[in-house]
């Protein structure tokens, strides 16, 4: 059974080039989460939906940041323009319904550099 | 707001020798908690959960964990690690009554256990 897929795994940018990370949740899943991981700041939750809709984005760091999910098997995050201080983990996480009993399953993550 | 802090951010600890990881959180209502363990390279995978009943939860690979609630507390014990027991240990915690699977972490704290 596949779980959270995550592409790509690797991004090596340069500074004020768009940036696309994408997530294939577990299908069924109905929950989406984008983190965020950073040595200085751990890990932070940026944005989440709940049946393709997004719940709560008070996490997303800026406007440069934005996140989509058009369908239930797919979700982006966004990054335009670039910095080198976005250079970071980004993991994505999907759950079965929304309560908080859940547990979180997570994509193994895209580790993206900025230059 | 919620919070989670986990004290200590770096353990060097020998092969049998017992663990224990604290983790504190802050909010006055009901809190459903979790430990995260992320293996180098890997994701995050689900240690163990507590939801309610036994305060003394066990989960895989002969970790445990028990909920104090006077203290705010849900710390992280085994009684005798392995090498393979290295790896960052995260902390969360999300809110019943919120009744999302909105999770808020800890900084997390790297174990590193020498053969």
């Amino acid at each position: 059974d596949a779980g959270v897929i995550q592409s790509p795994r690797h991004e090596v940018t340069e500074m004020g080039q768009e940036v696309t990370l994408r997530c294939k949740p577990i299908s069924g899943h109905n929950s989406l989460f984008w983190y965020r991981q950073t040595m200085m700041r751990g890990l932070e939750l940026l944005i989440y939906f709940n049946n393709n809709v997004p719940i709560d984005d008070s996490g997303m760091p800026e406007d440069r940041f934005s996140a989509k999910m058009p369908n239930a098997s797919f979700s982006t995050l966004k990054i335009q323009p670039s910095e080198p201080r976005d250079s970071a983990v980004y993991f994505c996480a999907s759950t079965l319904g929304s309560s908080s009993y859940n547990e979180q399953f997570f994509g193994p993550g895209t580790r993206l550099t900025v230059l | 707001a919620q919070s989670v802090s986990q004290h200590n951010h770096h353990v060097i600890l020998s092969e049998a020798a017992s663990l224990e990881l604290g983790c504190n959180y802050s909010y006055g209502g009901t809190v459903n908690l979790f430990w995260y363990v992320q293996y180098p390279g890997q994701h995050l995978q689900l240690l163990l959960k507590y939801f309610s009943g036994d305060p003394l939860v066990k989960g895989i690979k002969g970790f445990e964990a028990e909920f104090i609630k006077s203290k705010f507390s849900f710390n992280l014990r085994k009684p005798s690690v392995q090498w393979s027991d290295t790896a960052e240990y995260f902390c969360a915690v999300n809110s019943f009554s919120s009744n999302t699977g909105k999770l808020i972490f800890g900084q997390g704290t790297t174990l590193q256990v020498k053969p």
